[in-house]
């Protein structure tokens, strides 16, 4: 079973335009929400996490939407580039173990010129 | 600092033959580490984790089977090849006490011909 469902499984924006994919989990006792970034070729990298005492964290171009009410929570990134096309990871963590951390499934971001 | 490296970056091996993929992590301590499969196109797929010296989970049932004969040293293997188990190869390690971010190699890429 998926504990953490992703989408879309790919994405087609325009430069400039605004890039988001959406998560959602079921459980509850997730206590940390992060992102990875991962391309053509490469191990995925940390982009932004959030945790879920905050609605909202911002770095740069990048922002994490997150809504506990409804389990959901969102990777916004505004004026996409072309080289932010990779593969885009949410994650959730669990409270204890070290097979903690449960990933989407992934979604496949172009940024087309 | 601590960095991860995995080895080789590319393999092609006939069906039947062995397989060995070695990671290690430098400038840490403990950490946990954990082998992922990556399809193409598809998400990461855990396929083993350890918390320490000699101790392996498995998470998928399959012909594959890992050890951790040092602290830092994770090695994925094969007595025998299959095809379906041609894909992307990922090491990642995170520290034990939190478990709140892995980092990933670069990752082997397996084609089984």
């Amino acid at each position: 079973q998926q504990q953490v469902k992703q989408s879309p499984q790919s994405l087609i924006v325009q430069k400039g335009g605004i890039s988001i994919i959406n998560c959602a989990y079921e459980n509850t006792a997730f206590d940390y929400f992060p992102w990875y970034q991962q391309f053509p070729g490469k191990g995925p990298a940390l982009l932004i996490a959030i945790r879920p005492d905050v609605s909202e964290k911002k770095e740069g171009r990048f922002t994490i939407s997150f809504n506990k009410s409804a389990k959901q929570f969102s990777l916004h990134i505004m004026d996409s580039q072309p080289g932010d096309s990779a593969t885009y990871f949410c994650a959730a963590r669990g409270p204890t173990g070290a097979n903690n951390l449960f990933f989407g499934t992934g979604t496949r971001l172009t940024v087309i010129p | 600092s601590q960095t991860i490296h995995q080895w080789p970056a590319t393999l092609v091996q006939p069906v039947g033959s062995p397989l060995s993929l070695e990671c290690t992590v430098e400038g840490t301590s403990n950490p946990n580490l954990y082998w992922y499969r990556q399809a193409a196109g598809r998400g990461l797929q855990l396929l083993f984790y350890s918390v320490g010296i000699g101790q392996i989970s498995s998470e998928v049932p399959q012909n594959l089977s890992a050890s951790r004969p040092q602290d830092r040293q994770f090695i994925l293997s094969s007595k025998k090849l299959l095809l379906s188990d041609s894909g992307f190869y990922l090491c990642a390690w995170a520290q034990g006490a939190t478990n709140e971010k892995l980092f990933f190699g670069s990752g082997t890429q397996l084609s089984v011909l």
